[in-house]
Formats: structure tokens, sequence, C-alpha cells
């Protein structure tokens, strides 16, 4: 059964640093998604991913993110410059096309978790 | 914003039957998904309501009621493996685009 895939399982950075984080979302899917759990803390989205530019982006997805697919597979979370509140797990998600008044489930990544010291 | 509520923490017996309960007030409702998660892991999906009524899946089942804002979770003849978070999660569209706004999760401790 085909799965959403993400690199690395975990990552640890100093504060101020830049991370990446990648994700190959299943192979037919059109809409990608990053969302974050803080330890202990619900699950937020950050942002939605279609053709090839941002969707949708919530508030927490300030100038230090930024998303890109640089090629036909992988979908990428950059955070420029970390911060202590940056830790948490980060999921990626991705859905087949959406159609009007009918939801397409989104199918999660296994998530990287963040430690910035 | 969105406001999805679900209670913190449920325990029941190996065997018996479970019901979370979801209340939400959202603007945009497309939909209502349960996932299942356990400690350190992604979520895994379980059900999705779209039309008011029940959903049935093995031994899950999820209800909706759009007009009420209410939506439950069933499991029944629960398992040690269904010990795990239940997260509640409302479909919302904004300009076409359908993001998740997950409830807080209900923590079910099954119990021998």
């Amino acid at each position: 059964e085909p799965e959403v895939t993400q690199t690395p399982s975990h990552q640890v950075t100093q504060m101020g640093q830049e991370v990446i984080l990648r994700c190959v979302p299943i192979s037919n899917h059109l809409y990608f998604y990053w969302y974050r759990q803080i330890l202990g803390q619900k699950v937020e989205f950050l942002v939605s991913f279609y053709n090839n530019e941002i969707s949708e982006k919530s508030e927490i997805f300030d100038d230090q993110f930024s998303v890109e697919r640089p090629d036909g597979s992988n979908f990428t979370l950059k955070i420029r410059s970390t911060k202590l509140e940056d830790s948490a797990m980060y999921f990626c998600a991705s859905s087949e096309a959406v159609v009007i008044e009918q939801p397409e489930t989104q199918y999660f990544g296994p998530g990287t978790r963040l430690l910035v010291l | 914003g969105q406001n999805i509520d679900q209670p913190t923490e449920m325990t029941a017996t190996e065997g018996a039957i479970v019901q979370i309960n979801c209340t939400y007030q959202t603007s945009g409702f497309n939909g209502l998904f349960w996932y299942q998660q356990h400690a350190g892991e992604a979520p895994t999906f379980l059900s999705y309501n779209v039309l008011d009524g029940l959903e049935e899946k093995g031994r899950f089942s999820s209800f909706l009621s759009r007009s009420k804002g209410y939506s439950y979770l069933l499991l029944k003849e629960l398992q040690m493996k269904d010990s795990a978070s239940y997260l509640c999660a409302v479909s919302v569209e904004d300009a076409n685009d359908y993001k998740l706004s997950f409830g807080a999760g209900t923590t079910v401790t099954v119990r021998a």
C-alpha cells in the first residue's frame, strides 16, 4: 500500500541554524500539507501546497518557513533560522485531487521529530 | 476560527465499547475525520463523515450530525492495541483549499 515517507526521522539542531525536512508524498496525490505537533499538544496546520504554489498558510507559517517541490517526488519544508519553540514533530500529508463538497482523505507520513537546542 | 472539543481521556475494559464525542464550531465545514495516533507516531486515518448519519467500518463506527455540530467515534470489542489518542478533525474549505483542523485528542486507555 502506498504511503507518505519522511526524512529524517529525527533532527537535532542548534538555535539559529537552518533545517530542511523532506517528504515524499503518495505518487498520484496532488495536494500536499505540512502540520506540526508540539509535544503534548494538538496537531496544527502549517501550510497546503497545490500546483507548485502555496494554497493556504496558517499564522504559524511566517517568513522563516518555506516549502518547495524541487522535483516530481519530493516536498520540503525549510525553517531558515530555527528557534527553541520550533521543537516539535512535523508531519507531511498528501491527498488526491480535491472534489468540491467531498473532502479527500489526507494521509500522514511518520513525521520528523525536530529538537532545537 | 475553529473550535473543536473532545474529552481528554477515557478508560475502558478490553472487549467493551467506548464512544468518543466531538463537538465543533467551524466556518466552511466540509466533513469530519477521525484519526488514531499512537504515542510518537503519525495520525492514521480511521473514518470520515460528510453527510449526517452513521458510517461503519468493522469495529469502528462514526456518526455525524451537521445541524448539531456533533460527531462521535464508537469503538467496539476493544482490544489492548486500541489504546491510543483519537483525533477529531474537521475539514475546512477555504477558497477551494481544504485543511484539517484538529481537536486536542482523546487518550483512550484499554485495561485488561
